[in-house]
This record gives C-alpha cells, sequence and structure tokens, in this order.
C-alpha cells in the first residue's frame, strides 16, 4: 500500500462517548496533518506533526480533541465526549521535507463520523 | 471573512467546455499555491502546484497566480465527464514562516461535465 491510509472509513457514535480516529501515513514521510471537512465545506486545519518537534496544535477547535503521533509513524486522533457538530469526514495527510519548499500533502480517504 | 474564498458554485457544464475556477485571499504571506480534486466520498487529490505568481500549465490543466490581486485561478479546457469533481483551492505560507505546510483550503466548487 503505497497511500496514506485511514481507519475506520466510517465511524458512528452517540454523543458523550469518546472515538479514536487512525492515520497511517506513507512509509518515509516526516509530516502528518489532520483536517476535518464539514458536508459542502473546505478542509478546516486541526494538527500538524514534524519530525520530533513540537505538534502545531493551533487547529484543534476544543480541549476534546487531541491527537498522537508516535516517531514517524501512526498517528491517532482522539475525540472525547463527542457532539453532533464534530459529525464530519476526518482526512490525513502525509508529506516529505522538500528542503525550504512548502511539501506536498498526500491525503487519505478519510474517516465519515456521525455523531447522533 | 474567511482567508481564502472560492466560488462556490456549483458548474455545470457541456462535455469539451473551458472552465474556470477561481480563488481569492486575503493573507499576503501565502506563497505557494495548490489545487486538489475530490471525487465523491474520496480524499483530495493534487493537481496542481505553483509558487508564486505566474502561469503553470500541465495537460489540459493550467493555473494561474496573480499576487497582486490575491487571485488564483484553475481553467480546464475540452472539459470532460470524468473531470466531475470538487475542486478545492489551497495555500500556504513559505518556509520560516508560522504553521509553515499547513494549508488553507477554499470551500470548493463542484463540477458537473454533461455529455
Amino acid at each position: 500500500g503505497a497511500g496514506v491510509s485511514q481507519s475506520p472509513s466510517n465511524k458512528v457514535t452517540e454523543k458523550g462517548k469518546d472515538v479514536e480516529l487512525r492515520c497511517d501515513p506513507i512509509s518515509g514521510h516526516t509530516a502528518l496533518y489532520w483536517y476535518r471537512q464539514r458536508l459542502g465545506q473546505g478542509l478546516e486545519f486541526l494538527i500538524y506533526f514534524q519530525g520530533n518537534s513540537a505538534p502545531d496544535k493551533s487547529g484543534l477547535p476544543s480541549d476534546r480533541f487531541s491527537a498522537e503521533r508516535t516517531g514517524e509513524s501512526v498517528s491517532t486522533l482522539t475525540i472525547q465526549r463527542t457532539q453532533q457538530e464534530d459529525s464530519a469526514v476526518y482526512l490525513c495527510a502525509s508529506s516529505v521535507d522538500l528542503g525550504g519548499r512548502t511539501p506536498l500533502q498526500f491525503f487519505g480517504p478519510g474517516t465519515r463520523l456521525t455523531v447522533l | 471573512q474567511k482567508e481564502v474564498e472560492q466560488d462556490p458554485g456549483p458548474l455545470s457544464v457541456p462535455e469539451g467546455a473551458i472552465v474556470s475556477l477561481n480563488c481569492t485571499y486575503s493573507n499576503s504571506a501565502f506563497q505557494y499555491f495548490m489545487w486538489y480534486r475530490q471525487y465523491s466520498r474520496k480524499g483530495p487529490e493534487l493537481l496542481m502546484y505553483t509558487y508564486s505568481s505566474g502561469n503553470k500549465e500541465d495537460g489540459r490543466f493550467t493555473a494561474q497566480v496573480d499576487k497582486s490581486s490575491k487571485y488564483i485561478s484553475l481553467f480546464i479546457r475540452d472539459s470532460q465527464p470524468s473531470d466531475s469533481a470538487t475542486y478545492l483551492c489551497a495555500m500556504s505560507v513559505g518556509a520560516g514562516g508560522t504553521s509553515y505546510g499547513k494549508l488553507t483550503f477554499g470551500q470548493g466548487t463542484i463540477l458537473t461535465v454533461h455529455p
């Protein structure tokens, strides 16, 4: 599998439950990004991991959202006490460092989260 | 006001038509400009990637950037039904800027090319 993979592809949960979404980046990609896409909208940046640097968490909408990444591999996005407004497609992307030029981001298929 | 505004469409054109998709932006620090194509229930796929002002052509696709007007465009020539998708513009600041690598997206334009 050469591309970014995400699991699960679909997740239906009840309001108030916690959910965990997983992203497997392209092997060798040092950077990993999470975005949220609400229905009919563009992508909204959530968080960015680059190597061993501190992650850029500036896009996380509330403290119910958190993400972790182990080294340069898998990342998990956790949403605690889910709310109906959290319903969206959560997209992960990864990229290589292009030495000063903005990196090309390759996206996974997303996880469609529905909060009832 | 959003940092990036994209004509929402939707656009419906006949096969063979020339399509013009547009975005404006307010952040003068943006230096890298991208267009992504997103098919239904799929992740975005990178189409075009340009740096600073100018034109870039790739087959039937041409990307234009006018930094003085803070305006970017994507032109699709000889449009095909397989071009039917949502098109998203995206931008980022250069190296050394805050949030380097983070993309800011427009809201997307739905394009339908009918045979």
